[in-house]
């Protein structure tokens, strides 16, 4: 079954500080793509990263990076030296599917918050 | 470009009363989604169309709400009638691909409050 696990539900960390969220999930497809989105207090999700299932290479962008290792079925996001600005729920998201009909979850969210 | 547009941005309504979304979705988009995401949780897809016709609407509750997208651009959602346990957010989002698979591009939402 699809499923995505975000144990973390609230992390508080000091600005400036590394923060990593994890994202764990569970497919039977062997072709699956892996998300993660920012909802700010505004309320509207943010796209921030697509990874697919053939691509394990991990990716830096700015101050975030991210750590796909399929072996732990793991997705996780850091973020370095943290801001204020980050604060927001961050949620990862699993896509699989074939024949063109795909299904999209998404995790529960884990709420960052950046305290100044 | 222009983002997915969400209208109204609130709404208060008292159970058993019925009430209607609005989306338009990036220009282009053939894929549109809606998503109830209820406070504290992720977002659960209600209905996914390709164009105007529908590919998924498995998790919507057919008794209560109803969704068109008629040619194939902008997209209503309602729910008739409401009930307290539908308070939350209701996201739009539309995708340039038929999985989302490129990402989403959501709208601000319609956060629904039912007393």
């Amino acid at each position: 079954a699809q499923k995505v696990t975000q144990a973390q539900t609230e992390i508080s960390v000091v600005e400036k500080e590394d923060v990593t969220l994890d994202c764990v999930y569970e497919t039977r497809d062997t072709t699956y793509y892996l998300f993660w989105y920012k909802q700010p207090p505004s309320g509207e999700l943010v796209f921030l990263i697509r990874r697919n299932s053939f691509d394990e290479q991990n990716e830096i962008s700015g101050r975030y990076s991210w750590n796909f290792q399929k072996s732990t079925s793991s997705f996780n996001f850091t973020i370095t030296a943290s801001q204020v600005v980050d604060s927001a729920v961050y949620f990862c998201a699993l896509s699989e599917g074939n024949s063109g009909t795909y299904k999209y979850i998404f995790g529960t969210g884990t709420r960052l918050k950046v305290l100044a | 470009e222009a983002g997915v547009a969400q209208s109204p941005r609130y709404k208060i309504i008292e159970k058993r009363q019925s009430v209607a979304f609005w989306c338009n979705p990036i220009s282009g988009h053939a894929t549109l989604y809606w998503y109830q995401q209820i406070l504290g949780q992720g977002p659960k897809l209600l209905i996914q169309f390709q164009n105007n016709g529908v590919v998924d609407d498995s998790q919507l509750p057919k008794d209560r709400f109803s969704a068109e997208r008629l040619k194939g651009v902008d997209s209503t959602l309602k729910i008739q009638p409401a009930k307290l346990e539908d308070s939350a957010v209701y996201l739009c989002a539309s995708s340039s691909d038929a999985g989302g698979n490129y990402g989403y591009t959501f709208g601000s939402g319609t956060r629904l409050t039912v007393v």
